[in-house]
C-alpha cells in the first residue's frame, strides 16, 4: 500500500497565480481531509470530501479556495490568485470510512513569492 | 465548533525521564482522541488514540488516559529516548463526526 500521495512536494508560485495541490488517497480509502499547517502551528482543517461530494468545508476560506474529488482521479486542492499569507503546508489525509483513523500525506510546502 | 488546547507548547526532558502533554476539548459530544507525533519535514503520524468508551490505553512507552467528565486527555511516554524528540499533536473529532480539530501542538525535546 502506497500511502497517501501528495504532489508536487515543493510549489512556488508569484502573487495571483494559480496553485493546484494534488493528493491520491490510500488504496480503499473514499474519505480524504485537507489541513493547513503554518510555522509553529497546528493543523486547521479546510475541507473534508468524498467522492464527488463536499461533505464540510467550515475552514475553507470563503473566496479563492475550492476543492474537488472527482470520480476519477486525485483530490485537488485549488488557489486562485494567491497571496503571500497563502504560503503554508498544506496536508491531505485519507481514511477508509468517516469514522476511522486519519492517515497523512508528506504535505505540499507552497510558497508565494 | 469543537476547539482543542494543547499543553505545554514546548517540553525538555532528559533521556530516560517520562513526559506528559495534556489537551482539552470543547464539545461533550467528542468521542474520538488521537494523538499524532511529527518529526521536522516529515507527515503527522498516528501513534495512539482512544475512544471514549475506555479510560485509559497503552501502548509499550506511550499511554493515553482519557476523563470525560472534565473533558481531558493527555499523552504519557515513559523512559524517553532521543528518537522520541518531535512535536506531538493531541486531536478530537468535532460535533459532526467530519473532522479531527487538532491542538497547536507541544515541541517535545528530549537531550541524552
Amino acid at each position: 500500500n502506497a500511502g497517501v500521495m501528495q504532489n508536487p512536494r515543493h510549489l512556488v508560485r508569484r502573487r495571483g497565480q494559480e496553485a493546484r495541490l494534488r493528493c491520491s488517497p490510500m488504496k480503499g480509502h473514499s474519505h480524504v481531509y485537507w489541513y493547513r499547517q503554518l510555522p509553529e502551528e497546528g493543523l486547521k482543517f479546510m475541507v473534508y470530501l468524498q467522492k464527488e461530494n463536499i461533505i464540510d468545508e467550515s475552514g475553507m476560506p470563503k473566496e479563492r479556495f475550492s476543492a474537488e474529488f472527482p470520480k476519477e482521479g486525485p483530490s485537488i486542492l485549488r488557489i486562485q490568485q494567491v497571496v503571500r499569507g497563502d504560503s503554508a503546508a498544506y496536508f491531505c489525509a485519507s481514511s477508509r470510512e468517516v469514522e476511522e483513523k486519519l492517515f497523512f500525506g508528506s504535505g505540499t510546502q507552497l510558497s508565494v513569492l | 465548533g469543537e476547539n482543542v488546547e494543547q499543553h505545554p507548547s514546548t517540553l525538555s526532558v532528559q533521556e530516560g525521564d517520562s513526559a506528559v502533554i495534556k489537551c482539552t476539548y470543547s464539545d461533550s459530544a467528542s468521542n474520538y482522541f488521537p494523538w499524532y507525533k511529527q518529526e521536522l519535514g516529515k507527515r503527522p503520524q498516528l501513534i495512539i488514540d482512544i475512544r471514549s468508551n475506555v479510560g485509559e490505553k497503552k501502548d509499550q512507552r506511550i499511554a493515553v488516559t482519557l476523563n470525560k467528565t472534565a473533558k481531558h486527555f493527555s499523552l504519557h511516554i515513559t523512559e524517553t529516548q532521543p528518537e522520541d524528540s518531535a512535536v506531538y499533536f493531541c486531536a478530537a473529532r468535532n460535533q459532526a463526526g467530519t473532522a479531527l480539530i487538532f491542538g497547536k501542538g507541544t515541541t517535545l525535546s528530549v537531550s541524552s
